[in-house]
């Protein structure tokens, strides 16, 4: 069965500083892996995702994912945090032929001025 | 292009009532999948709608129930609603059902039930 585990619940970082978001899956095949952005009130916006080709993925705002098969890890980096980054980030993970995604329980990020 | 937008936005109703919540997608986007977030269960599959025909579904009871039409507006309803049933309802939509299944998100409808 597909799953996500993230492992923080609550991250906690000052602004410019370095942040990486943890992510490790569970799936029988090739996956299809996510990472999205929820704000207080709002919906999902998506950051970045990985289908195949290269494990180095970048996204929007900055953001960038590294894929590793070997320790079934799909980790969010960004090397300096602004403020607006506050937010709840959510991986998951989805199967090619249908859109049954399972997320991950979030994890909350906290930016210290 | 418009995004996907959800009605209503809020809604609160009290426990036995049913409650139909609305999502029109992105134009031309033919998938529509429902999700319901809560704090104790997080973000859960509740089931997509692709060309009007219903092709997967979560593991919710059968209280939960949706429906797509020919312009891929969907529809979500919850009948003999309960208090677990409190939560932010999202809709995402996505043009096809295949490789590229990247969804886009609505902002929610917020349920409350009293």
């Amino acid at each position: 069965a597909q799953s996500v585990t993230q492992p923080d619940i609550h991250i906690t970082v000052s602004e410019g500083a370095s942040l990486e978001l943890r992510c490790n899956y569970s799936y029988g095949a090739t996956p299809y892996l996510f990472w999205y952005v929820q704000s207080p009130g709002q919906g999902l916006q998506l950051l970045l995702k990985y289908f195949s080709g290269d494990t180095l993925v970048q996204g929007i705002k900055g953001f960038e994912a590294e894929f590793k098969r070997s320790q079934s890890s799909f980790n969010l980096r960004k090397p300096s945090v602004h403020w607006s980054d506050a937010a709840e980030y959510f991986c998951a993970v989805g199967p090619p032929s249908n859109n049954d995604m399972r997320f991950g329980a979030g994890t909350r990020l906290t930016v210290k001025p | 292009k418009a995004g996907v937008t959800q009605t209503p936005r809020y809604l609160i109703k009290t426990r036995g009532q049913q409650v139909t919540l609305s999502c029109s997608p992105i134009s031309g986007h033919r998938s529509v999948s429902w999700y319901q977030q809560t704090p104790g269960q997080g973000l859960q599959f509740l089931f997509e709608y692709f060309s009007e025909t219903q092709r997967n579904k979560g593991n919710f009871p059968g209280r939960f129930s949706g429906r797509q039409f020919s312009n891929s507006r969907s529809e979500m309803n919850v009948s003999t609603l309960e208090l677990g049933d409190s939560a932010l309802y999202l809709c995402a939509s996505s043009s096809t059902s295949g490789n590229d299944n990247e969804q886009f998100f609505g902002p929610g409808t917020r349920l409350t039930v009293l």
